[in-house]
């Protein structure tokens, strides 16, 4: 399976500390996706980074990726009590949305 | 708002129910999805609608049923089911050529098997 596997599964922090999340996965990939989730809502597409590329930013978000090591991490930076909400990655094996797989999640609190 | 909207929200049935979830898209897309959401699980995609496939997965029970009538609407028909299906429905969509790897997604309907 090429399921993404985050890191750590839940993670509390202080307002406006920097938050790390890190994904693992298994197979070759044509990109990966973060995605956020608020309780019991819909999943919002957060951020995609190919595999020939290294790093991308988005306002306070950061990722990374190293496919040498199939793992990608999201760094949200100056976090916010409204950043309180589910992250998890999507690795896609095509460039073909029917191909994504999601992982667990990190359950991400910030305490205000 | 994302654009994909979802009815109902929430939905208690009984395992000799029928009932259907809904799904309409206003973004142009033609491609949907459904997804199962259960606790403490990665999502699980159940079907994939679109012009260029349609895509079931095998280890979906037959009492869960899809519909495409047209690229803007889903519907997931739902019948006998188990306690255990108990779970987040999230639908889905895409444009395949456009946000290709992008999924659009909706608010979900909570559904609760007695």
């Amino acid at each position: 399976s090429q399921q993404g596997e985050e890191d750590p599964q839940a993670l509390s922090i202080q307002e406006g500390e920097n938050a790390t999340m890190n994904c693992s996965y298994k197979t070759s990939i044509n990109n990966l996706q973060w995605y956020r989730q608020n309780s019991g809502r819909g999943l919002v597409h957060l951020i995609l980074i190919r595999s020939n590329e290294r790093e991308k930013h988005s306002g306070r978000l950061r990722v990374t990726l190293d496919t040498s090591k199939k793992s990608s991490s999201l760094l949200i930076t100056a976090s916010r009590a409204a950043d309180t909400a589910s992250y998890f990655c999507a690795t896609a094996r095509y460039s073909s949305a029917s191909k994504i797989i999601f992982g667990s999640g990190t359950r991400l609190s910030i305490r205000p | 708002e994302t654009g994909v909207t979802q009815t109902p929200r929430h939905l208690v049935m009984g395992m000799t129910n029928k009932k259907s979830l809904k799904c309409e898209q206003h973004l142009g897309h033609n491609a949907m999805y459904w997804y199962k959401q259960s606790a403490k699980k990665p999502l699980e995609l159940m079907f994939v609608y679109s012009l260029e496939e349609r895509v079931e997965n095998n280890s979906v029970p037959s009492r869960f049923s899809p519909e495409c009538p047209n690229s803007s609407h889903l519907f997931l028909h739902l019948h006998t089911l188990q306690p255990e299906d108990s779970a987040l429905y999230l639908c889905a969509s895409s444009q395949p050529g456009v946000t290709n790897e992008k999924l659009f997604f909706g608010s979900g309907t909570q559904l609760s098997v007695l």
